[in-house]
């Protein structure tokens, strides 16, 4: 059974620094590209970043393009996400998702965590 | 706003046929890219509907459906039921953002 755990999520000041970690289970980690996505309270989805299954392909929206860092480590099968200058509007519950394929190009999310939940407030 | 449009919200009586557009633009869906469907009840994490346009994935009851046509989509709900009530967002990939793009989303009441 695929399993997707985050965690990391927490209150933290603007501008300050935060590092999601996602552990994932369940089927061959390194075979697969990885995603973050996030959602504002009461809003829609917004995809975040992606990462390839060799991480030689990396994406980014532009409202975290420069601020966070995707990153994969294959042999502990855990996705990361390092978030810095976070903003206000950076609140949202995050969820890490398995892309069905290989790359990031013209995929989809069959398997989805639960989400950590990530609040910017002063 | 998001970069594919989707109607904000949409009902339907129990048994009737809903659809839920997504309309995108010539650097996503009209690009050729797929598009991807997915339902989200309250409180839940979002679950995949349907991938590659208009495929099921095992498990997922034929009364949904999907469809695709120049820069737009469609989610057809035959026979609607009362657990069908959730939000429902489309996603596909966009070559001018270089990555994913979702819907606004669609909140679907059975009334």
């Amino acid at each position: 059974e695929v399993q997707l755990v985050e965690s990391g999520g927490d209150l933290i000041q603007p501008g300050r620094s935060l590092r999601l970690s996602c552990a994932a289970s369940g089927f061959t980690f390194e075979d697969y590209a990885m995603h973050w996505v996030r959602q504002a309270p009461g809003k829609g989805l917004e995809w975040v970043s992606g990462i390839s299954w060799k991480s030689d392909d990396i994406g980014y929206a532009d409202s975290v393009k420069g601020r966070f860092t995707i990153s994969r480590d294959n042999a502990k099968n855990s996705l990361y996400l390092q978030m810095n200058s976070l903003r206000e509007e950076d609140t949202a519950l995050y969820y890490c998702a398995k892309d069905s394929g290989y790359h990031l190009i013209g995929s989809y999310c069959d398997y989805w965590g639960q989400g950590t939940l990530v609040t910017v407030s002063s | 706003q998001s970069v594919l449009t989707q109607p904000p919200s949409v009902s339907g009586a129990p048994g009737q046929r809903v659809t839920i557009s997504c309309t995108g633009s010539s650097s996503n869906i009209g690009a050729g890219y797929d598009v991807h469907w997915y339902h989200q009840l309250p409180g839940t994490a979002p679950k995949l509907l349907i991938y590659g346009n208009s495929n099921r994935p095992s498990g997922v009851p034929d009364r949904f459906s999907g469809s695709k046509s120049g820069t737009s989509a469609s989610l057809a709900i035959t026979g609607l039921q009362a657990e069908d009530e959730a939000d429902y967002y489309c996603q596909s990939y966009d070559s001018s953002l270089s990555g994913s793009v979702f819907g606004g989303g669609t909140k679907l009441t059975v009334l």
